[in-house]
């Protein structure tokens, strides 16, 4: 147990919805970052928050926008969900802004029907 | 930038060794190496700051050529709980960000 909780584990929306991801990464840690892994994919990079401020984005689409809050949680969400969008999104939380080891939480299971 | 693993895929017998390399183009501060069994998070396995550095627990170990801009992992006498797939995270020297880069990862198979 990496201390990273992710919530939900599995959830099927339809196209067109829009759903939340929430991470609490942990404790101690102030930089949370979220990644992409599609099928046979490997891990792609969309965004990172350091103490409650972006830092860094990836290859975020347009229709996804994320937050982190002053009690250090972030929410992913995704909206006009498309087929494609169907991935495990991990959470990951580090101690300092760059550099360090990143834990990954288990991941959200999104399928998209 | 992203690094190239290689190989993409290894098959083995339990028992036989492994090795999983892991290039940048650029300059690097770190290397990273995780496991991930399949549907599960990647699990952190090392991490390695000094070129010329060797780090290793169990029989699983990694090198870092910093000259070369390259790392290492060996997996010795594999065990079946070794499968997974491996993933190098690289740190760009000079990075402002410090952000981690992933490669797209080595499947490892062992078979009993």
């Amino acid at each position: 147990d990496s201390g990273v909780t992710q919530t939900p584990k599995h959830l099927i929306t339809a196209t067109g919805q829009r759903v939340t991801l929430r991470c609490s990464p942990r404790s101690g840690d102030l930089s949370v970052y979220w990644y992409q892994q599609s099928l046979d994919q490997g891990l792609q990079f969309l965004i990172q928050y350091y103490n409650g401020e972006e830092r860094a984005k990836g290859n975020i689409l347009e229709r996804f926008s994320a937050q982190q809050f002053p009690d250090l949680h972030s929410e992913l969400n995704l909206s006009s969900l498309e087929l494609g969008d169907s991935a495990l999104y991990f959470c990951a939380s580090s101690e300092a802004p760059s550099g360090n080891t990143i834990y990954f939480g288990e991941g959200s299971w999104l399928t998209v029907v | 930038q992203q690094p190239v693993q290689s190989p993409q895929a290894v098959i083995l017998r339990e028992g036989e060794d492994a090795v999983i390399n892991c290039s940048s183009s650029k300059a690097l501060y770190s290397v990273h190496w995780y496991r991930q069994k399949h549907g599960e998070a990647p699990v952190f396995l090392m991490i390695l700051l000094k070129g010329g550095e060797q780090k290793g627990h169990d029989k699983i170990s990694a090198s870092f050529n910093e000259k070369k801009q390259q790392s290492s992992l060996y997996l010795t006498a594999s065990q079946l709980s070794y499968s997974g797939t491996y993933f190098c995270g690289t740190v760009d020297r000079g990075s402002t960000l410090g952000r981690l880069y992933f490669g797209r990862g080595t499947q490892l198979t062992v078979w009993p």
